[in-house]
């Protein structure tokens, strides 16, 4: 059963609009949440991530939101660039553990 | 800066032949992992290793094995190819247990089972 859950597999949005992609998951356990983006060809490359005693990380453009009792956690791009154009995979970790969660994807396709 | 490098981009073989993916990371990493990506199924656990000569099924270890000798190296086996293994197979490392740090990834493999 898919624990962590991306329910758009697609996106497009307007170059200079706010990107945003949603995640879902169902395990409480989880406490580390992570966005990866991946080109075509090329291996996933890390974002950012979020530990669960927060409830929003930024980096620049890039910005993700964690709503535990919600199990839900959002990643904003803003302004949003045809450089931005890639598929977005969140992923989530216990707190003990090695495993690694993956969602099935957002392919995002920024329009210039 | 972390590098992860698999062996191959591209690869075909036959169906019935024993395979081989390597991968190596240079950043003395405990843990190793082995993933296959699908459309439509986002990234799927195969193996991980989280110490030499240590291994752990995940999600869909059937039709797989895995080697770790060295703590660099990780190899996936295919022991006897079939095409429903046509996939991509990413290989990962992360530094250590329950520490939050994310996962680094090799460009992947390109697998064709024929």
């Amino acid at each position: 059963d898919q624990q962590v859950k991306q329910n758009s597999p697609s996106l497009s949005v307007q170059e200079g609009r706010i990107s945003i992609l949603n995640c879902d998951y169902t395990n409480s356990m989880f406490d580390y949440f992570l966005w990866y983006k991946k080109y075509p060809a090329e291996g996933p490359t890390f974002l950012i991530s979020i530990s669960s005693i927060k409830d929003k990380n930024e980096d620049g453009r890039f910005t993700v939101f964690l709503n535990k009792s919600a199990k839900h956690l959002s990643l904003h791009i803003v302004p949003s660039q045809p450089g931005d154009s890639a598929v977005y995979f969140c992923a989530a970790t216990p707190n003990t553990g090695n495993q690694f969660y993956f969602g099935t994807g957002t392919s995002l396709t920024v329009i210039p | 800066d972390v590098k992860v490098t698999q062996s191959s981009r591209y690869l075909v073989k036959r169906t019935g032949e024993k395979v081989f993916l390597e991968c190596v990371q240079d950043m003395d990493h405990e843990n190793m992992f082995w993933y296959r990506q699908d459309p439509g199924l986002g990234l799927r656990l195969i193996y991980f290793s989280y110490d030499v000569k240590m291994k752990e099924k995940g999600d869909i270890p059937e039709g797989y094995s895995v080697s770790r000798e060295k703590k660099e190296r990780f190899s996936l086996i295919l022991e006897s190819a079939s095409t429903n293994q046509t996939s991509m197979y990413l290989c990962a490392s992360s530094l250590v247990t329950g520490g939050h740090q994310p996962q680094h990834f090799g460009d992947g493999t390109r697998l064709s089972i024929l």
